[in-house]
């Protein structure tokens, strides 16, 4: 199974900054690569597919980048509701598998 | 507006199956665009993949649950299923089911249903 690899584990920052979210793969997977928002109790949601496609309702703060093994997840303007974890998946090959998520806090 | 709800019990005894019940409303479980799925998160293993199910019947698992997990679909009431045979404390988690929409070469998984702990203990 491809294994996926989150950086950071935890990142702290104030509303209206810009963060960036890693996600370095063991195997290159072209752009098959979703990004998902958890907020505290609730089930995933899906941000971002095809390495950087906003899905349908998803604000333009949110954005996506990278190919191969290594990518990236940009939100520029954090508001309240973005203080969540995140979390990327690859769907290149199976099984399916995501990253351990990256908690971003209210510093 | 798609939806979609689990349901089953939340205690499992070891050694049991576990049978869970996702319910689709607004979209047709019928739809050949969409494979319905399985998802578990724990704090040990984070989010992981359990499998999908297509309404041709095809379905695909994970290898390291394969030999314990059957999948099935139930036109009539628009809903799907998970079986989990011999369960230990390690399937402990919360159970999402969700929509993996397929617009080749791409996939995503939209919506997610709100989950259900299950917890295996006896």
């Amino acid at each position: 199974a491809i294994s996926m690899t989150q950086s950071p584990s935890l990142l702290s920052a104030s509303t209206g900054d810009k963060v960036t979210i890693s996600c370095r793969l063991s195997q290159g997977i072209s752009n098959y690569l979703a990004w998902y928002r958890q907020k505290p109790g609730k089930a995933p949601e899906l941000l971002i597919y095809a390495t950087s496609t906003l899905q349908s309702g998803v604000p333009s703060r949110f954005t996506g980048s990278g190919s191969g093994t290594d990518f990236t997840l940009t939100i520029s303007g954090l508001q309240s509701e973005d203080f969540a974890t995140y979390f990327c998946q690859q769907y290149f090959s199976f099984p399916w598998t995501f990253g351990q998520g990256t908690k971003v806090e209210i510093k | 507006q798609v939806r979609l709800q689990e349901s089953g019990p939340g205690l499992v005894k070891p050694s049991q199956t576990l049978s869970l019940t996702c319910l689709v409303s607004g979209d047709s479980i019928n739809n050949g665009n969409y494979y319905w799925t399985w998802i578990r998160q724990s704090a040990g293993k984070g989010l992981e993949w359990i499998g999908r199910i297509h309404i041709s019947g095809s379905t695909t698992y994970n290898p390291s649950l394969k030999s314990r997990v059957t999948m099935s679909l139930d036109t009539s009431k628009n809903q799907f299923s998970l079986k989990m045979s011999s369960v230990t404390a390690a399937d402990t988690a919360v159970y999402y089911c969700a929509r993996d929409t397929v617009v080749l070469p791409h996939n995503w998984l939209d919506p997610w249903g709100q989950g259900t702990l299950v917890t295996v203990s006896s």
